[in-house]
């Protein structure tokens, strides 16, 4: 089957780091997506994944280990306005539609002064 | 670039009515978009993945009669919810899939459902 797991709630401090961990089973892995989403509005992409290592975008990093099913968020230099659900999502080729994203259900970062 | 529209942003109706909700991608063409509900403090939900010129495909337990998925073109779908009932209230989003390179799903700002 296919599943997808994230923590529930973290917390941070302004100008600190953090890691938002994710890991997925899947059986025909295409390719991993992190989102944000503030309270009240629509999910903003951030970045994509579908090879091992590390992709950097500024504050925001992703890394992926597909052998372990594995893939982290990196924020750094933390801001208030980074406070928000975290979303990671998988596509996989054997889900019958290879266009959909198979979704967790998101980690809620708040970020504290 | 990428950018996604949705029209209305919120509505409020009566039970029983129907709603149509407006999916645009304005910057790029969209054979595939996709419709979600999103419930308070909950993860996305998918619905429907709406295909240009055939029929959408819904997810398990979604009532294809009662919410009514139309992609007329490459750049527009809309959702009809028929005979909206309370339990419809909920914060609608949907997708475009932006093909080549990373196939990304882009998202419009949501609109927010009130059925009374």
């Amino acid at each position: 089957g296919q599943n997808i797991d994230q923590p529930t709630e973290m917390t941070a401090t302004e100008g600190a780091i953090v890691q938002i961990n994710c890991t997925y089973q899947t059986s025909g892995f295409n390719g991993l997506f992190w989102y944000q989403q503030h309270a009240g509005e629509a999910p903003t992409f951030l970045s994509y994944n579908v090879l091992d290592g590390l992709e950097e975008k500024g504050r925001f990093s992703s890394f992926l280990s597909r052998s372990k099913g594995y893939s982290y968020l990196l924020l750094k230099e933390l801001q208030m306005k980074d406070s928000a659900s975290y979303l990671c999502a998988v596509r996989d080729r054997n889900a019958g539609n290879n266009r959909k994203l198979i979704w967790g259900l998101g980690t809620s970062l708040a970020v504290n002064p | 670039g990428a950018v996604v529209s949705q029209h209305p942003s919120w509505v409020i109706c009566k039970s029983g009515t129907s709603v149509k909700i407006e999916c645009r991608s304005l910057d790029f063409q969209a054979t595939t978009m996709f419709w979600y509900r999103q419930f308070p403090k909950q993860s996305l939900m998918l619905m429907a993945t709406s295909n240009e010129g055939s029929k959408a495909t819904y997810e398990q337990g979604v009532e294809k009669d009662k919410f009514l998925i139309n992609h007329a073109s490459l750049t527009l779908s809309t959702l009809t919810v028929t005979s909206a009932h309370p339990e419809d209230s909920s914060f609608y989003i949907c997708s475009a899939f932006l093909a080549g390179g990373q196939d990304t799903q882009y998202f419009g700002p949501g609109t927010r459902l009130t059925v009374l």
